[in-house]
C-alpha cells in the first residue's frame, strides 16, 4: 500500500512554455501533498504545500504565479510550471500524507528539462 | 524554525560491516523522525521511522534510536549489503502540526563495497 505515481517521469521542453506534473496517491486519500525540487547531490528542498480544495502554501522564495498548484481531489496534485527557463530544469518529486497521518510516501520523481 | 543536520555527507563500509549516520534537531516540539532512502533517479522511500514516545525501533538490519534530551536520532544498518548503498535522508516534524511538514537533513551518500 501507499503507493505514489507521478507522471510525466521526465519531460524535455522549450523554453518559455509550460509543463504539467500530476502526482497521484494510487491507494489512500491524501488531503496533503507536498512538492519538492531536488538538484543533484541536494537534499530536498520544500515548495510548497497542497492542500485539497484550498489553496497552496508556497515556501517562501517560491513564485506562486510560476508554480502553480491544484489540488482538486484527494489523490490528485498537479504542478505546473509555467514559461519554463532552462534554470528550472531540476528534479521534481511529490509526496501524499494519508488522513491523520505523518509519514509522507514519495513519487517517483519528475526529471524537467528546459532547452 | 526546524534545523536537522545529518552526518557525515558520505560514508564508505565494507560489506557486511555497519553504517551509522546520525542526526541532530533543534525544535523540542518535533516528534515524529523518519528515515528514507533514496537510489539514483529515483524518490526517497520510507525504510524506517520513530516517534518520540519511543526510544529505539528495529525493522530487521535497520534500527533507529532516538534521544530527546540531546535531540538527536541515529540511522543504524548492520550487515552491510551493496544494495544498501544509496543516499539516505532522516528528517522531523511535528505531528498533527503543518500538517506533517517535514524538515529534512543534508543526505549521507552511503557506498557499500563489495
Amino acid at each position: 500500500g501507499a503507493v505514489v505515481s507521478q507522471h510525466p517521469s521526465w519531460v524535455i521542453c522549450k523554453s518559455g512554455t509550460s509543463v504539467k506534473i500530476e502526482c497521484r496517491s494510487l491507494d489512500f486519500q491524501a488531503t496533503t501533498m507536498f512538492w519538492y525540487r531536488q538538484f543533484p547531490k541536494q537534499s530536498l528542498m520544500l515548495m510548497a504545500t497542497s492542500n485539497e480544495g484550498s489553496k497552496a502554501t508556497y515556501e517562501q522564495g517560491v513564485e506562486k504565479d510560476k508554480f502553480l498548484i491544484n489540488h482538486a481531489s484527494l489523490t490528485l496534485s498537479t504542478l505546473t510550471v509555467t514559461s519554463a527557463h532552462p534554470e528550472d530544469s531540476s528534479f521534481y518529486i511529490c509526496s501524499a500524507t494519508p488522513s491523520g497521518y505523518n509519514e509522507q510516501f514519495f513519487g517517483p520523481g519528475t526529471r524537467l528539462t528546459v532547452l | 524554525g526546524e534545523n536537522v543536520e545529518q552526518h557525515p555527507s558520505t560514508l564508505s563500509v565494507q560489506e557486511g560491516d555497519s553504517a551509522v549516520i546520525k542526526c541532530t534537531y533543534s525544535d523540542s516540539a518535533s516528534n515524529y523522525f523518519p528515515w528514507y532512502k533514496q537510489e539514483l533517479g529515483k524518490g526517497p522511500q520510507l525504510i524506517i521511522d520513530i516517534r518520540s514516545n519511543v526510544g529505539e525501533k528495529k525493522d530487521q538490519r535497520i534500527a533507529v534510536t532516538l534521544n530527546k534530551t540531546a535531540k538527536h536520532f541515529s540511522l543504524h544498518i548492520t550487515e552491510t549489503q551493496p544494495e544498501d548503498s544509496a543516499v539516505y535522508f532522516c528528517a522531523a516534524s511535528t505531528h498533527n502540526t503543518n500538517a506533517g511538514k517535514s524538515t529534512f537533513g543534508d543526505g549521507t551518500t552511503l557506498t557499500v563495497k563489495p
